[in-house]
This record gives structure tokens, sequence and C-alpha cells, in this order.
């Protein structure tokens, strides 16, 4: 049971680039997240997804996609990279019963857009 | 709206001296309340949760948080610090009637320092 993972560990990107952000959870969550975290701050809500096919934004969007195809993936894309999204982004995944839902994260990716 | 504040963005301590972490929150509903650690380099690791059972939450490695309603207050402790427990702690917030997801606020986290 590998609980969440996400590749890349690390990237570079330069602006105007695209890439997409990997998020895998093995313990058959529906629900999953995608935050970023900047330098001395707490993490915010990219978008999230309550089960496969749906997906809604947070407190963050702009500039970034979601798809949720599988229970199991959850892929962050960005397709015009802007040296505003330098940050490392989290993803997370939780039970759909029961509250409070505890929310597991991933390792994390440090992303660099220059 | 849901908030919280982490009154201390830096705490030093001695090995072997207690930790207290601060923690307010703000939420327009009964919420759930956690404590989050990341170590440098990594994920984040939940350390406890409040679940509107016990107001004295147990979590791990030693740790402990009380929830005061009449103070909105979240603070983590413990009675001795340890160096490995040198990391980034973030309190969180969750109103229990956001709806089906379980949307999240984070403080600013506190960067506990622990020296020999």
């Amino acid at each position: 049971n590998a609980g969440v993972t996400q590749t890349p560990k690390f990237r570079i990107l330069k602006i105007g680039q695209s890439m997409t952000l990997q998020c895998t959870q093995d313990m058959n969550h529906n629900y999953m997240y995608w935050y970023r975290q900047d330098p001395g701050m707490g993490l915010k809500l990219i978008y999230y997804s309550v089960g496969a096919g749906i997906t809604d934004k947070g407190e963050v969007p702009n500039g970034y996609n979601v798809s949720r195809s599988t229970t199991e993936d959850f892929p962050l894309r960005l397709e015009l990279a802007a040296p505003s999204q330098t940050s490392v982004y989290f993803c997370a995944s939780s039970r759909a019963q029961g509250a409070p839902d505890t929310q597991y994260f991933g390792p994390g990716t440090r992303l660099t857009v220059l | 709206a849901q908030s919280v504040t982490q009154l201390d963005s830096h705490v030093s301590v001695s090995e072997g001296t207690p930790v207290l972490l601060r923690c307010n929150y703000s939420s327009s509903y009964s919420p759930s309340l956690f404590w989050y650690v990341q170590h440098p380099n990594k994920g984040l690791q939940l350390l406890l949760k409040y679940t509107s059972a016990a107001t004295l939450v147990k979590g791990i490695n030693g740790f402990e948080a009380e929830f005061k309603k009449s103070e909105t207050s979240f603070h983590l402790t413990k009675p001795s610090a340890h160096m490995s427990d040198a990391a980034e702690y973030f309190c969180v917030v969750r109103d229990i009637n956001t709806g089906t997801a379980s949307k999240l606020t984070f403080g600013t986290g506190t960067r506990l320092q622990v020296t020999l």
C-alpha cells in the first residue's frame, strides 16, 4: 500500500511551457485534491474531485486544469507556465464516507518556472 | 467563512522542555480541527484531529491538543521536546457544513526549532 504517490519530484520549466503533474492513490479514496504551497504559507486548494468524472475549482484554480478518468489518478495540468506558478504542489486523497475524513498527502512536486 | 491563525511563525525550545504551538480558529459551524506536521522536503503527516468528541485529543509522537470552544483555540502541546520534532506544523480547520468535499483551510504554519 503506497498511499499517495506523485511524479515528478522536481521540475524546472521555461515560461510558456506545459506539463502534467501526476498523482495516484491506491487507497480506493473517492476524494482527491491538489494544493500548492508557497514559501512561508499554508496550503491553498487548486482543484478537487469527489469521484471519477467529477471535478471542481478550489481557491486558486487559474492557470490549471484537472481531469479524473479513474478513481486512482488525478493529474494536474499546467498549460502555459508562468513564474507565479513556482511552488510546491501536493496531492491528497480522502474517503467518501464519514466526517471528518482525514486527508492523506503525497510527498509533493517542487516546480520552478524560469 | 472559516479561517485559522497560527500565532507564532517560529518557536524555539530546548530538548526536553515543553512545546506549545498556538492556533486560533474562526468557523461558522461546528469545526473539525487538525494538526499536520511537515518535515523538511517531505509531505504532510496527520498528527491529530478533533472530531467533536473528547475535547482533549491525543496524537502521535506524544503530541496532544485541547479544543476550547470559548476561546476558539486548538493549541498543540508536548511535555518534552525531542530533536526529531523539529519541523513545520500546520493547524487546519474544516467546516462540517462545507458540503461533501473536505475543504480544508490551512494556517500559515509554525516552524519548531529544537536545540540541545
